[in-house]
Order: structure tokens, then sequence, then C-alpha cells
């Protein structure tokens, strides 16, 4: 059981608004930044984004993220079929010292 | 545009030591912290370390005993072991390179397509 708390799935239709959240603790996502990873079926995690809601070159501004207290949030708006894939949030923890994941979130389009 | 390649043997037997090299081409290893992920079949990712641009290195405190993350600026490239496998050690293994802000403000920017290695009894 991961230290970080994401929901298995989420749904919605194409067109439509996911929300996928990660849930942590004071000594990791309170007091720390978040990054959000995609993975596609078979292939390498892919960096969405970082430092809470920093997007890298080319990832389109449909993926938005914030981070509230101990709780990161990422939105896909505008849901594509090719954003079918599974979603990871990642932060450092400050009691363990070391880097963290979620569980992570499989994102299916209806 | 940083690119990276894992290799190693995919059978490893229990008990023994798993080792994997990272090949990074597009730019020099030395100014970057690298890291490694793995991911067991049907699971989530899993951090196991890094090895800072000082040659420093940071290990998830469940694989520690058993990890060490070199690197080889001579070949740009780095390297990950893991001694005295179980089946649990099953995994696609990932080498990244580590983005940094600060110590507590760190992510996986740039993967490598990853290397399965299977432990075998």
């Amino acid at each position: 059981q991961s230290v970080l708390t994401q929901p298995p799935s989420v749904s919605a239709a194409a067109g439509q608004k996911v929300t996928i959240s990660c849930a942590g603790s004071t000594s990791n996502i309170g007091d720390n930044s978040v990054s959000w990873y995609q993975q596609l079926p078979g292939t390498a995690p892919k960096l969405l984004m970082y430092d809470n809601f920093k997007r890298p070159s080319g990832i389109p501004d449909r993926f938005s993220g914030s981070k509230s207290g101990t709780s990161a949030t990422l939105d896909i708006t505008g849901l594509q079929t090719g954003d079918e894939a599974d979603y990871y949030c990642g932060t450092w923890d400050s009691s363990l010292r070391g880097m963290l994941f979620g569980g992570g979130t499989k994102v299916t389009v209806l | 545009q940083f690119r990276l390649q894992e290799s190693g043997p995919g059978l490893v037997k229990s008990s023994e030591t798993l080792s994997l090299t990272c090949a990074v081409s597009g730019g020099s290893i030395s100014n970057y912290y690298w890291g490694w992920v793995r991911q067991a079949p049907g699971k989530g990712l899993e951090w196991i370390g890094y090895i800072s641009n000082s040659g420093s290195t940071n290990y998830n405190p469940s694989l520690k005993s058993r990890v060490t993350i070199l690197r080889d600026t001579s070949k740009n490239q780095f390297s990950l072991t893991v001694s005295s496998v179980t089946a649990a050690d099953t995994a696609l293994y990932y080498c990244a390179r580590v983005g940094v802000l600060k110590i507590s403000n760190k992510w996986f920017d740039a993967w490598g397509q990853g290397t399965l290695v299977t432990v075998s009894s």
C-alpha cells in the first residue's frame, strides 16, 4: 500500500474532464512539491507536471496540476482517447528522505 | 535531448546479484542527477535510488542494504546493482534523469524504455 493514495480508476466521456487526486501527509505532499507522470500502455512513464503545476515543454495545457495542504490534483480537460493511461503522482518524503510514488490511477475514456 | 538506454541480463537467479547499466546520450551525465525506478508486473512505480552530480547517492530505505548506484563519467553511463535478489525483485527496471530544484523538490524528466528482469529460482 502506497504512502500516497490515488483512486484506482477514474473515467469520463471524451471531451469531458477528469480529476485525479493524490493524498499524502505533512512529511511528503504537505512539505514538498509534487510531480505527475503518464504511462501509456506498454510504455515508459512520461513527466506531465513538476513543481506542483509546471508543465514540461510539449505537454498540452489540457493537463493542469495543483496542490493544497497534504493533497495534490491533476486535472485533464477535453479528454481524448489517447489520454487512456495510468497516472502517477510523485513527491519527496522528508521523513523517509526519499522519493515516493502514488499507487497509480487508470484513466478510461468512455 | 537526453536519451537513456538500459542494458543487462534479463534473467537472474535467486540469491545472486542483478546488474544493469544505463547508457546516456545527448549530453554529459556529470551535471545531472540520475536514478532508477522499477515496476513489478501489473504494479505501480517504486523509486530505487539516485546518484547526484557530485557522486553522492540516496536509496530507498526498503532496498538500501542491497542496492548500489555508481556512475562512470568517462563512458557517460551509470549502473545499478541489487544483491541477494528474490522473486520480489522481478520487475521492469527504468533508468531516468532526475530534475532537481532543491533537495526536497525532485522529479524524473527523462526515462529509458525499461528492461525486464526476471528472478528465477
